[in-house]
C-alpha cells in the first residue's frame, strides 16, 4: 500500500515564485491535512479538509491556499513564496475524526527552501 | 484552545536505560491523546493512543496512561534500544484537528 504520497520530495524556489505541493492518499480516508514542521516549533496545521468539498484554515494559513480536488487528493499552493515559508511540509489523512481516536497517516514530507 | 506541552530535549541515553518523556495537556471536554514517532527522513507514524481517562496505550515496549486528574500522558519505556532514536511528539484531539507538542529528539547510544 502506498498510503500518503507527496510530491515533490525537495524543492528550491526564489522569493516570489509560486508552486503547488501535491498529496494523494489511497486509503479512502475522509479527512486530509497540511502541516509544516519547523525546528523548535513542532508541527503546525496550515489547512485541513474534513471531507470532500470542504476546507478550513488551521493555525498558520497565511500565504497558502488549498484545493481538495477529490476524495484522494489535497494540494497546497504557495502563490508568492517567501523565505519564511522555508520548511518541511507534511500531508496527512485520517479515516474518522481524530477526536474519536482515529490516527493520522503521514506522507514522507516535502522539503522546501525559499531563497 | 487545546494545547500540548512536552519535554523538548534533546535527550541522549545509553542502551537499556529507562525513558520517560513528559506530556501535559490543556483541553476542554475529553480529548483523545496520541504519541507519534518520527524517524530520520520520514513522516510521523502513530506509536500509541488512548481515547478515555485511565486508558493505557502500548506498542513496541512503549506505554502511556491517560491521566485526567493530572492532565498528563507521559511516555515510558523500560529499556531503550539504539533503534528507538527518533523524535517523539505528543498530540491531542478534541475534534477534527490534531494539535502537536514541539517534539523531543531522543538519541540512544550503544
Amino acid at each position: 500500500n502506498a498510503g500518503v504520497t507527496q510530491t515533490p520530495k525537495f524543492q528550491v524556489l526564489k522569493t516570489g515564485q509560486s508552486m503547488t505541493l501535491q498529496c494523494a492518499q489511497d486509503m479512502n480516508h475522509n479527512s486530509m491535512y497540511w502541516y509544516r514542521q519547523d525546528p523548535g516549533m513542532g508541527l503546525r496545521l496550515i489547512y485541513y479538509s474534513a471531507s470532500e468539498g470542504t476546507t478550513d484554515k488551521g493555525e498558520v494559513p497565511n500565504g497558502y491556499n488549498v484545493s481538495r480536488l477529490n476524495k484522494r487528493e489535497f494540494s497546497l499552493r504557495l502563490e508568492s513564496a517567501a523565505p519564511s515559508q522555508t520548511s518541511v511540509y507534511f500531508c496527512a489523512s485520517s479515516d474518522l475524526n481524530p477526536g474519536l481516536g482515529s490516527p493520522l497517516h503521514f506522507g514522507n514530507g516535502t522539503r522546501l527552501t525559499v531563497t | 484552545g487545546n494545547s500540548v506541552t512536552q519535554m523538548e530535549g534533546p535527550v541522549t541515553l545509553s542502551e537499556e536505560a529507562f525513558l520517560t518523556i513528559n506530556c501535559t495537556y490543556t483541553a476542554t471536554g475529553y480529548p483523545s491523546l496520541f504519541w507519534y514517532v518520527q524517524y530520520p527522513g520520514e513522516g510521523l507514524q502513530l506509536l500509541l493512543k488512548a481515547t478515555k481517562a485511565d486508558d493505557k496505550g502500548s506498542n513496541k515496549g512503549f506505554e502511556a496512561t491517560y491521566r485526567k486528574e493530572t492532565t498528563s500522558f507521559h511516555l515510558e519505556k523500560g529499556s531503550v534500544q539504539v533503534s528507538d532514536s527518533a523524535v517523539y511528539f505528543c498530540a491531542l484531539s478534541g475534534s477534527e484537528k490534531l494539535v502537536f507538542g514541539k517534539g523531543m529528539k531522543l538519541t540512544v547510544n550503544p
